[in-house]
């Protein structure tokens, strides 16, 4: 089974600093990558596909990369409405998926 | 724009059965797939299900393979979680969403907003 890991599980971050969080698989997904957002009380909202592509109306400081086994999602300016946790979701084994633990964005 | 209304959550007891709907709107349902997830309490998300666009496709997470089962009625536009044997690491909020793609990459497009779930005695 395809096991997705996060890091850090939570950061402290000021508006306008840049933040990165780190997903790794424990086998190649290729770009096979997803990233979502959720808000507290809230659904999540899908972000990213494909490792880096932006779903049409996610702002661009919203950035992906990588590929294989090691991802990234950045904020390049984070953003009040940023505030939320952040999961990546690995598409390769579809139509299975799987989800990482989570990282929660919080205000320093 | 796309909608969906989860139903159907509550308190139930251990080894009892629940069965959620999902029912959507504003769009085109017999031609989407559609995923069940949860979030146990102060926990992350964890996929649960998929059905295709026609019904004669389902899988399951090892979670709840054998327990749970999933099905759609696209005359009524909805889809279901059959929840059997219900245990309480179980207890967690359940979200319907659509399939989404692009080329061949796969995601859950439109969330519900999901319907809780409690099992305890």
């Amino acid at each position: 089974d395809i096991q997705m890991t996060q890091s850090p599980s939570s950061l402290s971050a000021s508006v306008g600093d840049r933040v990165t969080i780190s997903c790794r698989a424990n086998q190649s997904i290729t770009f096979y990558l997803n990233w979502y957002q959720q808000k507290a009380g809230e659904a999540p909202k899908h972000l990213i596909y494909g490792a880096s592509s932006l779903r049409s109306g996610v702002p661009s400081r919203f950035s992906g990369s990588g590929s294989g086994t090691h991802f990234t999602l950045t904020i390049s300016s984070l953003q009040p409405e940023d505030f939320a946790t952040y999961y990546c979701q690995q598409s390769y084994s579809t139509p299975s998926l799987t989800f990482g633990g989570g990282t929660k964005v919080q205000i320093k | 724009q796309v909608q969906l209304v989860e139903s159907g959550g509550g308190v139930v007891q251990p080894g009892r059965s629940l069965r959620l709907s999902c029912t959507a709107s504003g769009l085109t349902f017999s031609t989407s797939g559609m995923h069940w997830g949860r979030q146990a309490p102060g926990k992350g998300l964890e996929w649960v299900a998929v059905i295709s666009d026609d019904g004669s496709s389902k899988y399951y997470a090892d979670s709840v393979k054998g327990r749970f089962t999933i099905s759609r009625d696209n005359s009524k536009n909805a889809v279901y979680l059959q929840m059997n044997s219900l245990r309480p690491d179980d207890t967690a909020v359940y979200y319907c969403a659509t399939n989404g793609r692009e080329g061949v990459f796969y995601y859950m497009d439109v969330w519900g907003k999901g319907t809780t779930v409690t099992v305890s005695s």
